[in-house]
């Protein structure tokens, strides 16, 4: 069964800061991963859509990047803002074409 | 383009009685999903439609909920009879990919906040 693993599970930052979310994943036959937005009271909104033949997406003040051989993927966001402030949730893509999340990082960036 | 559409917003019911939430998919979109988001927990696939076929509905509870995508275009979620556990956010999704197509980016509707008294 797959398991998606996110780390930490929440996090405070001072405004401008860069900061790093971890997404581990244990099923290596993937096609995608996707890292998601959460904001309260909100569905989610998709930032970035890595296939399985990338290493890397890029948009805005955001980067992801995934390493099928170790079953990580990381989200950076560079500069970050008190807008930035939400759930990030990042989902494998597997065979049947279904997502499997992890539970997210809860992010606060401090003004 | 319109986005996913969902409907109640909000629903209290109390256990034991039944609820059904309705979803509207981006239009051209052959894959609808029902997620079950629980506070604190990423959202759990329920089931999976390809037009008006089911693809997946392993972890469907089937004892109480059910779905269905009549014309392959819109969607209904029931629950009968409710638990408390079922107290959940309802998330919609659609996508334009066919399940042996490289994957494509999912869109999510705002959710049907259920609390069961």
């Amino acid at each position: 069964k797959q398991e998606v693993t996110q780390i930490p599970a929440a996090l405070s930052v001072p405004e401008g800061e860069n900061l790093v979310l971890n997404c581990s994943f244990t099923d290596s036959a993937i096609y995608n991963l996707q890292w998601f937005r959460q904001d309260p009271g909100k569905g989610l909104t998709s930032l970035l859509l890595i296939q399985s033949s990338q290493r890397e997406q890029t948009s805005g003040r955001l980067n992801a990047s995934l390493d099928k051989s170790s079953g990580r993927s990381t989200l950076y966001i560079a500069a970050s803002q008190p807008g930035d402030s939400a759930t990030y949730l990042c989902a494998f893509g597997g065979s049947a074409r279904q997502l499997t999340f992890g539970s997210g990082t809860q992010l606060t960036v401090l003004p | 383009e319109a986005g996913v559409a969902q409907s109640p917003r909000y629903k209290i019911i109390e256990k034991r009685q039944s609820v059904a939430f309705w979803c509207n998919p981006i239009s051209g979109h052959a894959t609808l999903y029902w997620y079950q988001q629980i506070l604190g927990q990423g959202p759990k696939l329920l089931i999976q439609f390809q037009n008006n076929g089911v693809v997946d509905d392993s972890q469907l509870p089937k004892d109480r909920f059910s779905a269905e995508r009549l014309k392959g275009v819109d969607s209904t979620l029931k629950i009968q009879p409710a638990k408390l556990e079922d107290s959940a956010v309802y998330l919609c999704a659609s996508s334009t990919h066919r399940v042996k197509e490289s994957g494509n980016t999912i869109y999510f509707g705002e959710g049907s906040w259920l609390t069961v008294v």
